[in-house]
């Protein structure tokens, strides 16, 4: 099956510092990427969807300054939580589509937990 | 705009019950359903994909059954396991297709040795 990864698997920073995640799709190309977003004992929440090549269209209340992400390949998109704050502690996870799967079934990386301090 | 339910927020149940699992959905037009498992500080798993032009599906111990006319979809787990503890999540697409998984918030089971 399809197989997305993400990069660190957990990291911890300071406040007022940059995050960068990586989300790859290893076998197949993703003609779209979604990130998605889950606080503690809550659900998850979509934060931008990204077309390879193309800017992100992000979900209301989704700062686009401050979670910046870009696709600029078929299997690479990364999220940089800029000027992170203890509010921006989640688990954040990213699933990549493929245009080719008639199913247009999402496949989901295994989430970055980030803990700002 | 689509908007995912689950009924209950919480069950636990002794071991070997069967059980099912309440999803509902407010856009009966999907192009597809899923269900997920996530175990506590874990990612997701799939478990089931339901095209809109099917039924039911069925794996193992799991039957997934979508009704889009009432907007609805069960999990049904059969003869339960500690194992099987974990959240079950309920995600819908749009008609379209191309717009991305609408997730409710989630059923936390114990299955109760």
């Amino acid at each position: 099956g399809a197989v997305v990864s993400q990069h660190p698997s957990w990291v911890i920073c300071k406040s007022g510092t940059s995050v960068k995640i990586e989300c790859r799709s290893l076998d197949f190309q993703a003609t779209t990427m979604f990130w998605y977003r889950q606080f503690p004992k809550q659900s998850l929440m979509l934060m931008a969807t990204s077309n390879e090549g193309s800017k992100a269209t992000y979900e209301q209340g989704v700062e686009k300054d401050k979670f910046l992400i870009n696709h600029a390949s078929l299997t690479l998109s990364t999220l940089t939580v800029t000027s992170a704050h203890p509010e921006d502690s989640s688990f954040y996870i990213c699933s990549a589509r493929t245009g080719g799967s008639s199913y247009n079934e999402q496949f989901f990386g295994p989430g970055t937990r980030l803990t700002v301090l | 705009k689509q908007e995912v339910t689950q009924i209950p927020a919480a069950l636990s149940v002794p071991e070997g019950e069967n059980l099912v699992l309440n999803c509902s959905f407010t856009d009966s037009a999907i192009y597809n359903l899923q269900w997920f498992r996530q175990d506590p500080g874990k990612g997701l798993t799939s478990l089931l994909l339901i095209q809109s032009s099917q039924r039911e599906q069925t794996s193992g111990r799991l039957n997934a059954s979508l009704d889009k006319s009432s907007g609805r979809s069960t999990l049904y787990i059969a003869a339960s396991q500690p194992g099987d503890s974990a959240t079950y999540l309920c995600a819908a697409t749009a008609d379209s297709g191309n717009t991305p998984l609408v997730f409710g918030k989630g059923t936390r089971l114990s299955v109760i040795a």
